[in-house]
């Protein structure tokens, strides 16, 4: 079936180092990827998003990476700050109601 | 601030009972959709209204039901509480029902003892 695996599932950097996560989707009709954040006690916040026909955005120190090809796209935050500390999630739709979340990945930036 | 609003933030209950979650949509928006986050566990679609109608459901209990007003509010219904359903239950929204972005509300975090 449809499914997203996440990478790592917790990750510690130190402030103003550089994070990574890694999603890889199965569902080759994907073609829209979403993250969010979700800090404790709160719902999820959309932090930036991108569609199959881009291969990157960037949004300030946040940038999405896509491989269409190898089916998956990570979530890149330069310059880590406390604030950062939360979980991470990464989605793909098909573009249809539907999304697939991945796993999570709590993040810890350590000041 | 996502504009979608959830009440009660928080619940707490006993096994057998029934309780009733509200979600009210971001202005504008004619979707809406309900998940279920257990500890230790992603999101889990539950089911989808657009404009009052069920779209679709995924993996809801039949002792879960959920409904779409015409003010375009919705309700989850859950009934015969488990100690399993203790979790955080999450409404989204968005514009259309196809191919846009859904935004979050801040959640009801239920426990049932």
């Amino acid at each position: 079936g449809e499914n997203v695996e996440q990478h790592p599932s917790t990750l510690s950097v130190q402030e103003g180092d550089s994070a990574v996560i890694k999603c890889t989707y199965s569902d080759s009709a994907s073609n829209y990827f979403p993250w969010y954040k979700q800090e404790l006690g709160k719902g999820p916040q959309l932090i930036i998003d991108i569609r199959s026909n881009v291969g990157e955005k960037k949004d300030q120190r946040i940038a999405v990476t896509l491989n269409k090809t190898a089916k998956h796209f990570s979530l890149h935050i330069t310059e880590t700050q406390p604030e950062d500390s939360a979980v991470y999630f990464c989605a793909a739709s098909r573009g249809t109601y539907k999304y697939i979340f991945g796993t999570g990945t709590r993040l810890k930036v350590l000041a | 601030d996502s504009g979608v609003t959830q009440t009660p933030k928080h619940l707490i209950t006993a096994t057998g009972q029934r309780v009733t979650l509200r979600c009210s949509p971001r202005s504008g928006d004619l979707s809406v959709y309900w998940y279920q986050q257990s500890l230790d566990q992603g999101l889990q679609f539950l089911i989808h209204y657009y404009n009052g109608e069920e779209r679709a459901k995924g993996n809801i209990l039949e002792r879960f039901s959920a409904q779409q007003f015409p003010d375009l509010h919705s309700e989850l219904n859950l009934s015969s509480l488990e100690l399993g359903d203790s979790a955080l239950y999450f409404c989204a929204s968005s514009e259309g029902q196809i191919q846009e972005t859904q935004y979050f509300g801040p959640g009801t975090r239920l426990l049932v003892l």
